[in-house]
């Protein structure tokens, strides 16, 4: 069975502009978590999709958006980039069920802001 | 609010002797726990769970992590170390605040584990 993928796995932008990453889940997972971690605030929840929804939010303000598309796979954009974005930014893909309820994460998106 | 404490930044251990990782945790209802293990520049890796049952929890790569209730403890353990278990890990507990269905995990800040050879 594939793990999750994330692409891609590097990324430099410049302050003010936006990006998008993208996350594709382990195959019958439903539930997509996105992290970012930084050495400073470590690991911090953004959020998390179910079924094309959003079930739960992070405090991150608006730039950080995301989405999750019919087939599961989820994609995070960030709008109007600031330097203290650059982080590891992860995704965890779960079964979401009551039984399977471990999260499976990516290697993740390294994303520098110049 | 759940949480979780990571009460050591750095663990240092030889090689073949019995590692300890400390976990500790606040949360309201049963507790869904977690061990994640993070090589450098990789994701985490899932080690092991705690949702109800035996307290003795076996995971991966030889490692078991106790529950203890009432020491709100879930501390992870190996008996003999690696020099490639060196790495850093992270407790997690899954955030039921609410009582709304999620997969949002709440991490400690993490212990990097150093196995001397």
């Amino acid at each position: 069975k594939a793990g999750v993928t994330q692409t891609p796995r590097y990324l430099i932008k410049t302050r003010g502009q936006q990006v998008t990453l993208s996350c594709s889940p382990i195959s019958g997972h439903r539930s997509v978590s996105w992290y970012q971690q930084t050495p400073g605030q470590g690991l911090q929840f953004l959020f998390e999709y179910f079924s094309e929804t959003q079930r739960n939010k992070g405090n991150f303000p608006g730039r950080f958006s995301g989405r999750q598309f019919s087939n599961s796979r989820s994609e995070m954009n960030v709008s109007t980039l600031e330097l203290g974005d650059s982080a590891l930014y992860l995704c965890a893909s779960s079964a979401g069920d009551r039984r399977n309820t471990e999260a499976f994460f990516g290697q993740g998106t390294r994303l520098t802001v110049v | 609010a759940q949480s979780v404490a990571q009460p050591e930044d750095q663990v240092n251990v030889a090689e073949g002797n019995p590692l300890t990782v400390k976990c500790t945790y606040s949360v309201s209802g049963n507790p869904y726990l977690f061990w994640y293990v993070q090589y450098p520049n990789r994701g985490l890796q899932f080690l092991l769970k705690y949702i109800t049952g035996d307290n003795l929890v076996k995971g991966s790569y030889g490692f078991e992590a106790e529950f203890n209730k009432s020491q709100t403890s879930f501390h992870l353990k190996k008996p003999s170390a690696l020099v490639s278990d060196s790495a850093l890990y992270f407790c997690a507990v899954r955030d039921n605040w609410g009582g709304g269905a999620t997969n949002k995990l709440i991490f400690g800040t993490g212990t990097l584990l150093a196995v001397q050879p």
